[in-house]
């Protein structure tokens, strides 16, 4: 099946630091997304990539969709206290469900 | 807006106990799915289903049944509980990329 790599597994950063996570794959990805789950939550979406090379913003969040289409990477930019949470990559092969990275738990100290 | 709602949000159950995760759609989404959740291994695909009448297995169906009789509802059934899903159990449904999970079911087998 395919296996998603995702590193880091925890960041503890201070509030104001840019953050940076990846993911890669053994298999290429027709789509790349990028998740967040808050405490006792289901994730939510936060980024979809579509297209090799892709790189899409959403606020102070920037995902790329990379060349080869077997990683991709989330961009957090001045982290804030409510930016706390695990962080999940998932990508989706042709014609099959989303499968998901071991996600990034991230700390934001105030 | 309801979106997915996932019954019950805690359930303890004994070795060999019989059980059904209710999950339910109000969004007229035909695709929808199970997954468990773990710590260190972020989401694993169970079951899915890509519309009424229709299902099929994701990457650890062993142990789990699914039914999709209609397009809201997808109840997810342990037939014989055993300690190794002691997990989070999420529901989502997907519209094109993106999928709506559930807030989760907190899963105890003792």
């Amino acid at each position: 099946g395919q296996q998603l790599n995702q590193s880091p597994q925890s960041m503890f950063i201070q509030e104001g630091e840019d953050v940076s996570m990846n993911c890669t794959s053994s298999s290429i990805f027709n789509t790349w997304l990028w998740y967040k789950q808050d405490p006792g939550e289901g994730p939510v979406l936060l980024i979809a990539l579509y297209k090799a090379g892709e790189l899409t913003s959403n606020g102070r969040l920037t995902a790329q969709f990379g060349i080869t289409r077997k990683d991709s990477f989330l961009n957090i930019s001045a982290s804030i206290p409510s930016d706390v949470g695990i962080y999940f990559c998932a990508g989706q092969p042709y014609d099959n469900d989303m499968r998901f990275g071991a996600g990034t738990r991230l700390t934001v100290k105030p | 807006n309801a979106g997915v709602t996932q019954t019950p949000k805690f359930q303890v159950l004994k070795t060999g106990q019989s059980m059904t995760l209710q999950c339910a759609q109000d969004m007229n989404h035909e695709y929808m799915s199970w997954y468990r959740q773990d710590p260190g291994m972020g989401l694993r695909l169970i079951h899915y289903s890509v519309g009424a009448g229709i299902t099929d297995q994701g990457e650890v169906p062993n142990g789990y049944n699914v039914s999709r009789s209609t397009t809201e509802d997808f109840p997810l059934r342990l037939l014989s509980a055993a300690p190794s899903q002691t997990s989070v159990y999420f529901c989502a449904s997907r519209y094109g990329t993106e999928a709506f999970f559930g807030q989760g079911t907190r899963l105890t087998v003792v």
